[in-house]
């Protein structure tokens, strides 16, 4: 069975600071993977996704994320954030063709001035 | 205008009652969602719908009932809430490589 752990439920940094925000997936197949994120008082937004391809994935926002089979990690990056930053974000994995979305427990990401 | 809408936006109710969350969306989607969010536990999936006909129960379908009315209209229903279903309640759409489009939620509490 598919599952996914964010490895941080917090993560407080400065404004203007990189940020990485930890993804990791179990799965015994080939997988898609997502970013997803939620401003206060929202729903659900796209960040990236990865299908295949690149391992490297250009998101909106400034985010990118990198796709590690080996790792089986999708961690996401941001080289410098915005006090606009300050969202929930929640990666989730699904097997091609099964419709179906597993999310982790989401990080909250913090932007402090 | 939003493609996937969903009422109410919030709502109080008291345990024992039934209610209905509706959810509509312009996108022309045949998949449908419907998810919880609770802190700390991510988004848990509740009921989800291929096709008018088509109904499945996702990982956490008990004390939950659903009805797709239309390919644009998924339903959840409470039969009778209780304190534990206090949460916050996406529906979401999805075509093609199984990216979703998520509603704005509705934050339901049962007292």
């Amino acid at each position: 069975a598919q599952s996914v752990t964010q490895l941080d439920s917090q993560v407080p940094v400065f404004e203007e600071a990189p940020v990485e925000l930890r993804c990791n997936y179990s799965s015994s197949v080939s997988v898609y993977l997502f970013w997803y994120v939620q401003y206060p008082n929202q729903g659900l937004q796209l960040l990236l996704k990865y299908l295949s391809g690149s391992t490297l994935v250009k998101g909106i926002n400034g985010f990118e994320a990198e796709f590690n089979k080996s790792q089986t990690s999708f961690h996401l990056r941001k080289p410098s954030v915005h006090i606009s930053d300050t969202a929930e974000y929640f990666c989730a994995v699904s097997e091609p063709g099964y419709n179906k979305l597993i999310f982790g427990a989401g990080t909250r990401l913090a932007v402090h001035p | 205008d939003a493609d996937v809408t969903q009422t109410p936006r919030n709502r109080i109710t008291k345990t024992g009652k039934r209610i209905m969350l509706e959810c509509s969306q312009t996108k022309g989607h045949d998949r449908m969602y419907w998810y919880r969010q609770d802190p700390g536990l991510g988004l848990r999936l509740i009921y989800y719908s291929f096709d008018v006909k088509d109904i499945n129960k996702g990982e956490i379908s008990d004390g939950y009932s659903v009805s797709r009315q239309a390919q644009a209209k998924f339903s959840l229903s409470l039969e009778s809430a209780i304190p534990n279903q206090t949460a916050l309640y996406f529906c979401a759409t999805g075509q093609g490589l199984n990216e979703q489009f998520f509603g704005p939620g509705t934050r339901l509490t049962v007292l």
